[in-house]
């Protein structure tokens, strides 16, 4: 069975420092993977998703991140961050449900903070 | 991608009564789903709706306390029946994407139960 696990509940970071955000998964088959974000009082937003091809994705607000199958990880980076990146982000997998129906399931989340 | 809007944005209700939740999509869509995330956690499948067949509840979630509509293509509506606190959450639905396995988010419904 498919499953999600994000490293740090919260991380922490200075304005122009490294954004990295760690994602584990566990699969038996080849995966598709997600990172989405919530910024306050809001819905998900998607930030970037794979599935197949090119193992380096890249999404909106400069985001990216790197699927890496011999780590089962799917971490999400942003060189310099912006106080506006400050949310909370979901890793999320899909399962296969059925025939054709499908699953996401959600990582518990990592609160991004960025100090001034 | 597909613009979702929910109603209520957010609510407070007495325990023991119900609220409906509406979820309207600007396009057709096959599948819908709705979420819970309770405070400081992460989201929870409630269940699936396709339009034309009964929704399919995960483990944890009834019909009786989450009885959901599903009339067309574009709209789907979830009710919290009967609620205690404890159903204090951010109700969230979503639309499967173009692309496989995909699913964009409505904003959610913020519902806090006394």
């Amino acid at each position: 069975a498919q499953s999600v696990t994000q490293l740090g509940s919260h991380v922490s970071v200075s304005e122009g420092a490294l954004v990295l955000l760690r994602c584990n998964y566990s699969s038996s088959v080849p995966p598709y993977l997600f990172w989405y974000v919530q910024y306050p009082n809001q819905g998900l937003q998607l930030l970037l998703k794979y599935t197949t091809g090119a193992t380096l994705v890249k999404g909106i607000n400069g985001f990216e991140a790197e699927f890496k199958k011999s780590e089962t990880s799917f971490h999400l980076t942003k060189p310099s961050a912006h106080m506006s990146d400050a949310a909370e982000y979901f890793c999320a997998v899909s399962r296969q449900w059925g025939d054709s129906s499908y699953k996401l399931i959600f990582g518990s989340g990592t609160r991004l903070l960025v100090r001034p | 991608s597909a613009v979702i809007s929910q109603k209520p944005s957010r609510d407070i209700c007495q325990r023991g009564t119900s609220l409906t939740i509406q979820c309207q999509v600007d396009s057709q869509v096959t599948m819908m789903f709705w979420y819970r995330q309770q405070p400081g956690q992460s989201l929870t499948l409630i269940a699936t709706a396709n339009q034309g067949s009964e929704a399919t509840y995960e483990s944890g979630f009834v019909i009786d306390k989450f009885p959901i509509s599903r009339p067309n293509l574009t709209f789907s509506t979830l009710t919290v029946s009967n609620m205690s606190p404890e159903d204090s959450s951010i109700y969230l639905c979503s639309v499967e994407g173009e692309l496989v396995n995909e699913q964009f988010f409505g904003p959610g419904t913020r519902l806090t139960v006394l």
